[in-house]
């Protein structure tokens, strides 16, 4: 059964504090990984899609890496702000049926305090 | 680019009644989806699509029913309404490989 990890389940981090977070998932068949950012009351956005391993990526403050060979990927936020306050999903695509489905993790809840 | 659309944005149903809930996307993706967020809980699949003429189930099938006759469109038909299907669902497309991109949601309440 294909199963995606996040960790910590929930994080509190004061206003300009740096962070980062743990997706751990399968190395085996590994296609793709996807960080998603879910603010509340709104829809999942894609942050970034990675697909090689020892990947980096960055969009502003936050930057993701990526380890296939152990099947880890980070996401770290630099001096964080208010509206970095969310839930971060990360979704690898099941290699059952050719990847059409991705599973997502249960998310790491994110919240900066001013 | 609209984007995922979705309507209606909230809907009140009494036990018991049916309605479909719309979703389509002017990307020309293949792949569509159907989720559902629980309070407190994660994304979970009910069913999703490949392509036109093609669906299947995905993890909380039960109590709903999909067509997918057109590459844009993806409704999801809730027959005989209960209370343990108020929630917050979720329309998503991607095109293979790439990121998943989601509708704004529709809010459903089931007294």
């Amino acid at each position: 059964i294909l199963n995606v990890e996040q960790s910590p389940q929930s994080l509190h981090v004061q206003e300009g504090d740096s962070t980062n977070f743990t997706c751990s998932f399968p190395s085996s068949n590994f296609y793709a990984l996807h960080w998603y950012r879910w603010e509340t009351a709104k829809s999942p956005e894609a942050l970034f899609v990675m697909t090689l391993n020892g990947d980096e990526k960055k969009k502003g403050r936050i930057s993701a890496t990526l380890n296939t060979k152990e099947g880890y990927s980070y996401l770290y936020i630099k001096g964080s702000q208010p509206e970095d306050s969310a839930t971060y999903l990360c979704a690898f695509p099941s290699s059952i049926q050719g990847a059409q489905k991705l599973v997502f993790g249960q998310g790491t809840r994110l919240t900066i305090n001013p | 680019n609209a984007g995922v659309t979705q309507t209606p944005k909230f809907r009140i149903l009494k036990i018991g009644q049916s309605m479909t809930l719309q979703c389509t996307q002017d990307m020309n993706h293949n792949y569509m989806y159907w989720y559902r967020q629980d309070p407190g809980m994660g994304l979970k699949l009910i069913y999703y699509s490949v392509g036109a003429g093609i669906t299947d189930k995905g993890e909380v099938p039960n109590g709903y029913n999909v067509s997918r006759s057109t590459t844009e469109d993806f409704p999801l038909r809730l027959e005989l309404a209960a209370p343990s299907q108020t929630s917050v669902y979720f329309c998503a497309s991607r095109a293979t490989w790439a990121e998943q991109y989601f509708g704004p949601g529709t809010r459903l309440t089931v007294t």
